[in-house]
């Protein structure tokens, strides 16, 4: 059964760096056949996607977003990251790692989530 | 950006009934269309993928139609357990969501 567990920091403050690890367990980051995503949900809102990163980095960020930050892979640990900077209010949510199927180069939908993490940004 | 409109809003039903949600998409997304569920503090669960096909799990009281850009999620017979939010979501060139549907006890 494929499991995947957000970390990091749950306050972050304002105009600082949030940073948040994915770890994959049951799974291998390195198959070829998943897109390794980041999404979120501001608090009684709909869900954002930001983000997805391939086995060989290649990645792929939301264009609607201002900043999407940068997402990384770690395959010698089964992990990957996202890296939000300059954050403001408008960032605070619960943030949610997922694997994501591959149709075309895109994602086909999200089968295995995280449990998420809120992470709140302070003034 | 494709964008998704799931109606209505919020549906208020008794256990036993039958729920229809809707999600139309602003343009065509062929049958690339997935439906999630979310409780309270938990993580989506993914129900339906592709339109039609039920996730791994997933009872049989759910199932999924449609094509093109307008789609429909059926629970058969609402559970207590059923009670809860759900969402759509494309596939295009970068996923997006609707708004989501809240399906309450009447």
């Amino acid at each position: 059964q494929v499991q995947l567990q957000e970390s990091g920091p749950g306050l972050v403050r304002a105009s600082g760096t949030l940073s948040l690890t994915c770890t994959v367990s049951g799974g291998s980051v390195s198959s070829g056949s998943y897109y390794w995503n980041w999404l979120r949900q501001p608090p009684g809102k709909g869900l954002e996607w930001i983000g997805y990163v391939y086995f060989s980095g290649r990645t792929s960020y939301n264009p609607s977003l201002k900043s999407p930050g940068t997402i990384s892979i770690d395959t010698s640990n089964n992990q990957f990251s996202l890296k939000l900077r300059s954050v403001t209010a408008a960032d605070t949510a619960v943030y949610y790692c997922a694997r994501g199927t591959i149709a075309a180069r895109a994602v086909r939908f999200f089968d295995y989530w995280g449990q998420g993490i809120l992470v709140t940004v302070s003034s | 950006e494709i964008v998704l409109t799931q109606s209505p809003a919020t549906l208020s039903l008794s256990p036993g009934e039958r729920a229809t949600l809707s999600c139309r998409a602003s343009e065509s997304v062929s049958t690339y269309l997935a439906w999630y569920q979310q409780k309270p503090g938990q993580a989506p669960r993914l129900l339906i993928f592709d339109a039609t096909n039920r996730a791994t799990g997933i009872p049989a009281r759910f199932s999924g139609s449609g094509s093109g850009t307008d789609f429909t999620l059926t629970i058969s017979s609402l559970e207590p357990e059923d009670f809860a939010l759900y969402y759509c979501q494309q596939r295009s060139i970068w996923p997006t969501f609707g708004q989501g549907t809240k399906v309450e006890v009447k």
